[in-house]
């Protein structure tokens, strides 16, 4: 079964600091993959997407990330935050032709100025 | 994106009772699906509703507790029957779009309370 991995629960920065959030998946196919954020009393927003090409994706707000099929990895990444930046951010999966999408536990980020 | 609304935004209620949860979008789409979110959890898919037939309900969840209504390709409501505090959730719709809707964008959810 497809799962999704995010190894940093809770992460804490300085403003300006780089940002990079681990995001592994476990599944044999081709798939789909996912950046979403959710700041404070909003709704989950989608940051990026990788479909195929480019294995570097850039999203929206600086953000970016890099899927290495090798280490079935897609972490992202920004190389300076701001406070602006605090959230919830969840990495997710889904396989080609199917609409499931699996989520990762998610990671939150505190930034402070 | 396509604009996504839901109602109610919260609620209370008592054990044993049923919440139905409004899902409204202001363009056609043809996947609808709901998702739960639980305290301090990631996001778990409860069904694909379907327009025109029965949800396609995931593992864990049946419709005897979840029904899920699809009248047309602009609306879908989320029922959550019989409830117990273990309920207690945000529950979420998202549509997918794109080429084969295989990108899901999301309502603000409803953050539900059990008592």
């Amino acid at each position: 079964a497809q799962s999704v991995s995010q190894h940093n629960h809770h992460v804490i920065l300085s403003e300006a600091a780089s940002l990079e959030l681990g995001c592994n998946y476990s599944y044999g196919g081709t798939v789909n993959l996912f950046w979403y954020v959710q700041y404070p009393g909003q709704h989950l927003q989608l940051l990026l997407k990788y479909f195929s090409g480019d294995p570097l994706v850039k999203g929206i707000k600086g953000f970016e990330a890099e899927f290495i099929k090798s280490k079935f990895s897609f972490n992202l990444r920004k190389p300076s935050v701001q406070w602006s930046d605090t959230a919830e951010y969840f990495c997710a999966v889904n396989a080609v032709n199917t609409d499931k999408l699996i989520f990762g536990t998610g990671t939150r980020l505190q930034v402070f100025p | 994106s396509a604009v996504i609304s839901q109602k109610p935004s919260r609620d209370i209620c008592q054990r044993g009772t049923s919440l139905t949860i409004q899902c409204q979008v202001d363009s056609q789409v043809t996947m609808m699906f709901w998702y739960r979110q639980q305290p301090g959890q990631s996001l778990t898919l409860i069904a694909t509703a379907n327009q025109g037939s029965e949800a396609t309900y995931e593992s864990g969840f049946v419709i005897d507790k979840f029904p899920i209504s699809r009248p047309n390709l602009t609306f879908s409501t989320l029922t959550v029957s019989n409830m117990s505090p273990e309920d207690s959730s945000i529950y979420l719709c998202s549509v997918g779009q794109g080429a084969n809707g295989d990108t899901q964008y999301f309502g603000p959810g409803t953050r539900l309370t059990v008592l």
